[in-house]
């Protein structure tokens, strides 16, 4: 079955330092790759996707590219901010249009000034 | 952009009381909406997929007549939770699909604390 693998946390960084979140996954198809974000109190958010290999995502100054070969969806930022402090999830689905998410288990990011 | 929205996003029951939980999308119709369920420092797991109009699709190990779920209009699903416990004690979120823009939102949560 379909699953995700990611990297465990907590990872703490100090500000404008270098991220990298690995995530792997296992899928039978041709899935739709995510980076959620979720900041304390509040719920999912979408930070990138990319739905075809080679595909690159990015949005905030985060980037993940979609790596067929490897299964992977590696997040990274050149620069962290405090404000980049959360919980980040990366989770695939089989189909970009309104499918099921396999989720991993979070990486808890705390960016220290 | 659009929003999905969960009401309570906390609450607190004794045990073998039942709790309901809504999930509204706010500005877009949703003929799926998702509910999942939220332990600490773990991932989210799908508990079942909720269908306008139908049954809702329970995964595996989840029990139906627990968990009920009605999906009775294309803005809203409820999810009950019969006879709570404290091992239902959990984080649930829903999450719909628009259509419109092909994204998947997701609501803020539900803290559920059954005592």
């Amino acid at each position: 079955g379909d699953s995700v693998t990611q990297m465990e946390g907590p990872v703490t960084l100090s500000e404008e330092a270098f991220l990298t979140i690995n995530c792997t996954y296992t899928a039978t198809g041709y899935p739709s790759l995510f980076w959620y974000v979720q900041y304390p109190g509040e719920g999912l958010q979408l930070l990138l996707k990319a739905t075809k290999a080679d595909d690159k995502g990015s949005n905030k100054g985060f980037e993940a590219t979609y790596r067929k070969e490897t299964t992977s969806f590696h997040l990274e930022k050149g620069s962290v901010q405090v404000s980049d402090s959360a919980v980040y999830f990366c989770a695939l689905s089989e189909s970009n249009t309104g499918n099921q998410f396999y989720f991993g288990t979070g990486t808890s990011l705390t960016v220290i000034p | 952009g659009a929003v999905v929205s969960q009401h309570p996003s906390w609450v607190i029951c004794k045990s073998g009381t039942s709790v309901k939980i809504e999930c509204r999308s706010l500005d877009f119709q949703a003929t799926t909406m998702f509910w999942y369920r939220q332990f600490p420092k773990q991932s989210l797991m799908l508990m079942a997929t909720s269908n306008e109009g139908s049954k809702a699709t329970y995964e595996q190990g989840v029990e139906k007549d627990k968990f009920l779920i009605n999906h009775a209009s294309l803005t809203l699903s409820t999810l009950t939770v019969t006879s709570a416990h404290p091992e239902d004690s959990s984080f649930y979120i829903c999450s719909a699909w628009d259509f419109g823009t092909d994204t998947q939102y997701f609501g803020p949560g539900t803290r559920l604390t059954v005592l």
